[in-house]
């Protein structure tokens, strides 16, 4: 069973503090990382993607990618109320696995 | 910006009963996907379609279950015989590329089996 760990929450930051996501997966043959932001009751939004080990930047969020250690991240700056969600690990091989999500609230 | 359009947003069907899921996928979009999510757990694929026939499919994609891309526009899931246990969020995603290329869901239907 390929697994994708992610700390439930919730995750409580102060407005303008960064928040950290983290995510662990267990397959070694994944390709493709995924972040999404699911609102209660709405369906899931695409944030960011990351294929490379490394750093990817886009806005306020960014992605973080150590393949070796099966680890996945996802550092939002200057948080907002309106980033307030659960987000949503997903990693891709012919499938796509989530994440159970980390529920966070940024606190105004 | 196109979207992926899913009808009904609430579907209430009596258990036993067949029901239907309809999704238009974006129009450039090759690869489409189900997934269900029950109330308060994760997102769970379902199977994933493309070239007009599945080409992955979960454990929970039992027979009961098909899907069908009946013209050039529509994606539909079909639930057999419901069961209470059916009864979650379903949600449809459609992707440009390949199975591990970002993919872009749908609003989602709620089916509630009584």
């Amino acid at each position: 069973q390929k697994e994708v760990e992610q700390n439930s929450g919730p995750l409580s930051v102060p407005e303008g503090a960064i928040a950290s996501l983290n995510c662990t997966y267990s397959d070694r043959g994944s390709q493709s990382f995924f972040w999404y932001r699911q609102y209660s009751g709405k369906s899931p939004e695409l944030i960011m993607f990351i294929y490379s080990n490394g750093d990817k930047e886009d806005g306020r969020f960014t992605a973080q990618l150590n393949k070796a250690s099966q680890y996945v991240s996802l550092l939002i700056r200057d948080s907002q109320p309106s980033d307030s969600a659960t987000y949503l690990c997903a990693v891709s091989g012919n499938q796509f696995y989530f994440g159970t999500g980390t529920s966070l609230t940024v606190i105004p | 910006e196109p979207e992926v359009t899913q009808t009904p947003s609430h579907q209430v069907t009596q258990m036993g009963q067949e029901v239907i899921l309809r999704c238009v996928p974006i129009s450039n979009h090759l690869y489409f996907y189900w997934y269900r999510q029950i109330l308060g757990q994760k997102v769970e694929f379902l199977v994933s379609f493309y070239n007009n026939e599945i080409s992955e499919k979960s454990e929970i994609f039992d027979d009961q279950f098909s899907v069908e891309r009946p013209d050039g526009s529509n994606f539909t899931l079909k639930i057999r015989s419901t069961k209470l246990e059916d009864s979650a969020m379903y949600f449809c995603a459609s992707g440009r590329t390949a199975s591990n290329q970002p993919q872009h869901f749908g609003d989602g239907t709620r089916l509630s089996i009584l």
